[in-house]
């Protein structure tokens, strides 16, 4: 069965660093892209950025370019998001998705159940 | 301000048919991108629901369909019924950003 697992939550204080991983299930990892997602308390969906698992090489949104980097490791079919600098706006639950096709407009067809990462003092 | 335009709210009695719009611009859906549509029940995670303007994944019913016209989407659902109550986000890309955006999301309520 095809899916991606999370941790369920993580706890952190302003201005430490959050390393989320994904662990896919039931595909190849490196024939799909992978793409984080989050969504803040009552929010809606925001796009964070992109890892073509294959080649390692990502693309981030403007919003988070110095603050988020993601890697994967093809040997235990695994995805990172790191997220440095945190701030109680980062609040959030975070998912990975699939890409369907490999494109630049790929629609997002297996979702983890998201990791709730909490910003507090 | 999300990039894509969607109403915030929408509503219908059960058995009746809903639309849900999503307006964009010339660099993502008007660029002739793919438009994605997803439901979000609460608390869960969001579900593929109408991928490439008006495909749909095994299992989601044929009451759900999409279209597009210019720099515009829209999502319609017929024979509305209770569970379809959940938050509906549509999903493009746009190549002034160099990555995917979504709509605000619009929250559909069964009379």
């Amino acid at each position: 069965q095809v899916q991606l697992v999370q941790p369920g939550s993580e706890v952190k204080k302003p201005g430490d660093s959050v390393k989320v991983s994904c662990k896919a299930f039931g595909y190849t990892l490196t024939s799909h892209y992978m793409y984080w997602v989050r969504q803040a308390p009552g929010q809606g969906l925001e796009w964070m950025g992109i890892i073509n698992p294959s080649g390692g090489s990502t693309s981030y949104a403007q919003k988070l370019q110095g603050r988020v980097t993601m890697t994967r490791d093809t040997s235990t079919s695994t995805v990172y998001m790191e997220l440095s600098s945190l701030r109680s706006e980062d609040t959030a639950v975070y998912y990975c998705a699939r890409g369907t096709w490999l494109r630049a407009d790929d629609a997002f067809d297996i979702w983890g159940r998201g990791t709730l990462v909490t910003v507090s003092s | 301000q999300s990039v894509l335009t969607q109403p915030p709210s929408v509503s219908g009695a059960p058995g009746q048919r809903v639309t849900i719009s999503c307006t964009g611009s010339s660099s993502n859906i008007g660029a002739n991108y793919d438009v994605h549509w997803y439901q979000q029940l609460p608390e869960t995670a969001p579900r593929l629901l109408i991928y490439g303007y008006n495909n749909r994944p095994s299992g989601v019913p044929d009451r759900f369909s999409g279209s597009k016209s210019g720099t515009s989407a829209s999502l319609a659902i017929s024979g509305l019924q209770a569970e379809d109550e959940a938050t509906y986000y549509c999903q493009s890309y746009d190549s002034s950003l160099s990555g995917s955006v979504f709509g605000g999301g619009t929250k559909l309520t069964v009379l």
